[in-house]
């Protein structure tokens, strides 16, 4: 089965810039998360969404940033504009809920180094 | 207090020795916990899954769970050089469907 795809794996712009991250998450999942990954601050959830819909957007940093769902398999994360603090790991990830207890593991894509400079 | 502790690294182990990597949590209502491997560079798999307190064990691995004292921990046997990554656990919430995850342990397996 082919897990999580992330593209581009690494990106490198200018502050300014407007930057798109692309997640495709595995078939039947219904939950798909982005997570944000530094040395000083570990791994950060910034938005998750159920069936296409955003559930919580409460550690989306700042108004720069922005993501959407547009059907089951495709999620993008928009930087607009780029800041070199926004500099890390973004990690997409999808899971599929089964029951409270019965474990909803989530799975990771190989993420995307994001530098600005 | 955070919602999910971990003990603080790196730590280094010979190999051959035991491993012992430990999580506690804030949320008594918590129903699934889970370990996850990231070596430098990659991203987080899983490696273990908990949901009942006992011992649950899966090769050279041994997760531990004790919901009275809102501990689990992951033991890793006979360490190999190749067991040396960051090791996240993570723990499903009661009344919510995002995992909250501690700040990770880093062992070395030293050769």
């Amino acid at each position: 089965d082919a897990g999580v795809i992330q593209s581009p794996r690494h990106e490198v712009t200018e502050m300014g810039q407007e930057v798109t991250l692309r997640c495709k998450p595995i078939s039947g999942h219904d939950y798909l998360f982005w997570y944000r990954q530094t040395m000083m601050r570990g791994l950060e959830l910034l938005i998750y969404f159920n069936n296409n819909v955003p559930i919580d957007d409460s550690g989306m940093p700042e108004d720069r940033f922005s993501a959407k769902m547009p059907n089951a398999s495709f999620s993008t994360l928009k930087i607009q504009p780029s800041e070199p603090r926004d500099s890390a790991v973004y990690f997409c990830a999808s899971s599929l809920w089964r029951a409270r207890g019965k474990g909803s593991p989530l799975h990771f894509g190989n993420g995307t180094r994001l530098t600005v400079t | 207090q955070k919602e999910v502790e971990q003990n603080s690294g790196p730590l280094s182990v010979p190999e051959g020795a035991i491993a012992s990597l430990n999580c506690t949590y804030s949320d008594r209502g918590s129903q699934s916990f889970f370990w996850y491997r990231q070596y430098s560079g990659k991203s987080p798999e899983l490696i273990m899954s908990i949901y009942s307190n006992g011992d649950k064990e899966d090769g050279r691995f041994t997760a531990q769970l004790n919901k009275a004292s809102q501990y689990v921990s992951l033991l890793i046997r006979d360490s190999q050089p190749s067991d040396s990554a960051t090791y996240l656990c993570a723990v499903e919430p009661t009344n919510d469907y995002k995992l909250s995850f501690g700040a990770g342990t880093t062992v070395t397996v030293r050769a």
